[in-house]
């Protein structure tokens, strides 16, 4: 059974930047199979695609986000992180980490960030 | 990007009904859409994926259609646990995008 964790800091300061890690286990974050991605839900509001990597390290990001995110693998530690720089109020939210082919199956419990000073 | 739009945003229905939510793309996806269902708190649960392949473990009261630009999402005898609130998402093309949301509320 997959199993996908999230972990990081619950309050980041406006402007700074926000990292958060997903961890792995019962599978391979090297499996050719699978991309890996981070989605977000602003309270009450609708979720939010915000990338992906696959196990080589190609990335695809949401244009409406591109500018300030990062997302990179550690294939030796079994994770995936994300970065994402000059964070605002709306960039308050729940961010999951999933597994993909497309189709999200399997997903964090999700981190409730909040973005204030 | 394309757009997903939901409807109903919401329903009010008792345990036993047959619901019915629609989601329609701004452009054709072929079959590439999915289907998720989400309670309070919780992440996101995957039910149907490439329009209307159920995924493993969800109960066969819930079912998928359509293809292009026109999908639905039945649940055909609405059980206590089925209230929640109901996605869609497109995988046609990037950047992924989702359906607004419909809840599903008890009448």
């Amino acid at each position: 059974q997959v199993q996908l964790q999230e972990s990081g800091p619950g309050l980041v300061k406006p402007s700074e930047t926000l990292s958060l890690t997903c961890t792995v286990s019962g599978g391979s974050v090297s499996s050719g199979s699978y991309y890996w991605s981070w989605i977000r839900q602003p309270p009450g509001k609708g979720l939010e695609w915000i990338g992906y990597i696959y196990y080589s390290g190609s990335t695809n990001y949401n244009p409406s986000l591109k500018s300030r995110v990062t997302i990179s693998v550690d294939t030796s530690k079994n994770q995936f992180s994300l970065k994402l720089s000059s964070v605002t109020a709306a960039d308050t939210a729940v961010y999951y980490c999933a597994r993909a082919y497309g189709t999200f199956d399997y997903w964090g419990q999700g981190t409730l960030v909040t973005v204030s000073s | 990007d394309i757009q997903m739009t939901q409807s109903p945003s919401s329903v009010s229905a008792s345990v036993g009904d047959r619901v019915t939510i629609t989601c329609r793309a701004s452009q054709g996806i072929s079959s590439w859409l999915a289907w998720y269902q989400q309670k309070p708190g919780k992440a996101p649960k995957l039910l149907i994926y490439a329009a209307s392949s159920l995924q493993s473990g969800v109960p066969s009261r819930f079912s998928g259609s359509g293809s292009g630009t026109d999908f639905t999402l039945t649940i055909s005898s609405l059980q206590p646990e089925d209230f929640a609130t109901y996605y869609c998402q497109q995988a046609n093309s990037y950047p992924i995008t989702f359906g607004q949301g419909t809840r599903l509320e008890i009448k």
